[in-house]
C-alpha cells in the first residue's frame, strides 16, 4: 500500500532561519505531489504541487520543494521563515488511478518564534 | 463567490446519535472527497464520489454513509456504529481533468 512520512512531527524555529521538511513517499510508479498547509482557524490550501517536469517547483509565498525520484522524496524549503508560517504543513501523493485519491503524511507542526 | 461550503463549523452530539455534516461545492467540479483529520495522522480519506449517484469507500468507511444525489452536495453521515467519531472532517472536491483538490472549512465532531 502506498504511504507518505513525514519524519518531524513538529519543528521550532526563530524568524530568519531556513526550514526544510522532509517528505518520502512509498509508491514505485508515477506519482503526483502536493504539499498543503493549514494556517491556524483557516481551510487547508495547496502550497505547491509537482506532476512532471522540472523537479524544482515554487509555490506561494516563497516555499519550493524539490522533487528527487531515487530518494522518493519531496522536501518542502524556505530560506528565510517568518513568523506568519507558523502553520501545520502536510505532504500528499496522488495515487494511481482516475480517481486519484490524495494519501496524506501525518503532518508537521511549524512554529516560528518572533 | 466560488468554493466549498461545510457547515455547520462545530457539531456536537451525544453518543449514539447519527449525525450528517453538509458539503457543497459550486466549482463544478466531478469529483468529491471526505476524510478524517486526527492529531498526529494527518488526513485519512473515507469516501469519494467521482460522479453524481456513485461513490466509493475509502480507507476507513466503517460507521460511515455518504449520498451523492446532487454534483453540488456530498454530504457525510457519522453513524452510531462510527467507534471513535470525535474528529475534525474535511470534505474536497476536484475537476474531473485536474489532479488538485481544493478542501472546505472543515466540521469540527464532538460526540459526548
Amino acid at each position: 500500500a502506498q504511504s507518505v512520512s513525514q519524519h518531524n512531527h513538529h519543528v521550532i524555529l526563530s524568524e530568519a532561519a531556513s526550514l526544510e521538511l522532509g517528505c518520502n513517499y512509498s509508491y514505485g510508479g508515477t506519482v503526483n505531489l502536493f504539499w498543503y498547509v493549514q494556517y491556524p482557524g483557516q481551510h487547508l490550501q495547496l502550497l505547491l504541487k509537482y506532476f512532471s517536469g522540472d523537479p524544482l517547483v515554487k509555490g506561494i509565498k516563497g516555499f519550493e520543494a524539490e522533487f528527487i525520484k531515487s530518494k522518493f522524496s519531496f522536501n518542502l524549503r524556505k530560506p528565510s521563515v517568518q513568523w506568519s508560517d507558523t502553520a501545520e504543513y502536510f505532504c500528499a501523493v496522488t495515487r494511481s488511478g482516475s480517481a486519484r485519491q490524495l494519501t496524506f503524511g501525518s503532518g508537521t507542526q511549524l512554529t516560528v518564534l518572533p | 463567490d466560488g468554493g466549498i461550503t461545510q457547515s455547520p463549523k462545530y457539531l456536537f452530539r451525544k453518543e449514539g446519535q447519527n449525525v450528517t455534516l453538509s458539503c457543497e461545492q459550486n466549482l463544478n467540479h466531478d469529483a468529491m472527497y471526505w476524510y478524517r483529520q486526527d492529531p498526529g495522522q494527518g488526513l485519512r480519506l473515507i469516501y469519494y464520489s467521482q460522479i453524481v449517484n456513485d461513490f466509493q469507500k475509502g480507507d476507513i468507511a466503517e460507521g460511515y454513509s455518504v449520498s451523492r444525489e446532487k454534483k453540488e452536495s456530498f454530504p457525510l453521515t457519522v453513524t452510531s456504529a462510527q467507534k471513535n467519531p470525535t474528529a475534525f472532517y474535511l470534505c474536497a472536491s476536484r475537476h474531473r481533468d485536474r489532479d488538485t483538490q481544493y478542501f472546505g472549512p472543515g466540521t469540527r465532531l464532538t460526540v459526548l
